[in-house]
Formats: C-alpha cells, sequence, structure tokens
C-alpha cells in the first residue's frame, strides 16, 4: 500500500540552527501538507502546497520557515533558525484531488535543545 | 476562528462493548469530515470519512453525520484493547483539493479486558 515516507523519524538540533525535515509523498498525490503536534497538543496545520506553490500558510509558518519540492518526489520543510518551541512531531501528509483524504507519514521528531 | 471540539475522555470501556465518540465544529461550510486514530507517538491514522449527512459503516466502525447541529461522531462495536488510542476529530472546511484540516484534541479511549 503507497504511503508518505518521512525521513529522519528524529532530529536533535541546538537552538538556532537550521533543519531540514524530508517527505515523499504517495506517487500520484498532488497536494502536500505539514503539520506539527507539541507534546500533548493538537495536530496544528502549517502549509499546504500546490503546483508548487504555497497554496495556505497558518500563522504559524512565519518567515523562519519554507517549504520546497526540490524534483519530482521530494517535499522538504526548512525551519532556518530553531526555537525551543518548535521542538514538536512533525507530520508531512498528502492527498490526492479528488477525495482530498490526507494521508500522513510517520513523523519526524524534532528536539531543539 | 474555526474550532473541532472533542471531549478528552478517558473514556473506558469494557472489551466487546460500543465505543461512542463525538465532536463538534464551529464552520458551517465544512464540507468533508475524518476521524483519524493516533497511538501514542505514532502519526494520525486514517479509519474513517464522510461528507454527507446519515450514517457511513466500513467494519466494527460507523460514522455519523447530522451538518444541521454540526456534529458528528464515531461508534466502534465489538470493541478491542487493540483499540485503545485517542481519536482525532478532523475537518474540512472547504471544497478545493489542498483544504486544511482542523483538529480536535482528541478523544483518549481505553477498552479494557
Amino acid at each position: 500500500e503507497p504511503e508518505v515516507t518521512q525521513t529522519p523519524s528524529h532530529q536533535v538540533t541546538q537552538m538556532g540552527q537550521e533543519v531540514i525535515l524530508r517527505c515523499v509523498p504517495i506517487s500520484n498525490h498532488l497536494y502536500f501538507y505539514w503539520y506539527r503536534q507539541i507534546l500533548g497538543q493538537k495536530v496544528e496545520f502549517l502549509v499546504s502546497f500546490y503546483n508548487n506553490e504555497i497554496s495556505e500558510k497558518s500563522e504559524i509558518f512565519d518567515d523562519q520557515f519554507s517549504v520546497e519540492r526540490p524534483d519530482g518526489s521530494n517535499f522538504t520543510l526548512k525551519i532556518r533558525s530553531t526555537k525551543l518551541e518548535d521542538s514538536a512531531m512533525y507530520f508531512c501528509a498528502s492527498s490526492d484531488k479528488a477525495k482530498n483524504i490526507q494521508y500522513f507519514g510517520a513523523g519526524t521528531r524534532l528536539s531543539v535543545l | 476562528q474555526k474550532e473541532v471540539e472533542q471531549n478528552s475522555g478517558p473514556l473506558s470501556v469494557p472489551e466487546g462493548a460500543i465505543a461512542s465518540l463525538n465532536c463538534t465544529y464551529s464552520d458551517r461550510g465544512s464540507q468533508s469530515f475524518f476521524w483519524y486514530r493516533q497511538y501514542s507517538g505514532k502519526s494520525p491514522e486514517l479509519i474513517m470519512f464522510i461528507y454527507s449527512n446519515g450514517d457511513k459503516e466500513d467494519g466494527r466502525f460507523t460514522a455519523q453525520l447530522n451538518k444541521a447541529s454540526q456534529y458528528v461522531s464515531l461508534l466502534i462495536r465489538d470493541s478491542q484493547p487493540s483499540d485503545s488510542a485517542t481519536y482525532l476529530c478532523a475537518v474540512n472546511t472547504g471544497s478545493g483539493g489542498y483544504n486544511k484540516l482542523i483538529f480536535g484534541a482528541g478523544t483518549r479511549l481505553a477498552v479494557h479486558p
């Protein structure tokens, strides 16, 4: 069964460092998303991406965040200068146009020290 | 502010019983509704989706939607200990393929033998 793949599973970084989280969406999907979940809190939308551009972004997705689809398979989330409060699980999701059912990857646990 | 509300639980049911999970949403324009299951430390896993008023059944799971009351529920029949998890209600408020999901905080279900 097709699945969304995320790497790494766990990323530890120092405050102020840049991190790149990687995702390979399901191959025939056209819509891509990043969500995050701080420990014990709700899953929160960060950004959606379609046709090589951002469709929508939340208030959380400030200038420190960026997304990119550098090739035909990968979808990345970059945090330029990490803060302690960026520590969370980051989930990538993808959907096709027909049903808009979003399937989630296993997530990357980001720990900012 | 579009909101999705769930009782945090825990909802404790004996093995073999029916578990009933409820969710309300604030945006009358919401188009599609999803139930995800999330085990501790894992990613959301799609259980059910429903678009139209009424019931939708899939195996032991039944999703119910009442748009007039802005209410969606999930019934789990013959509950098993392996069903013990947090159940997330998610709402998609638009008709476009790129629309974000708004999640509730989740209801923790505990099925005891």
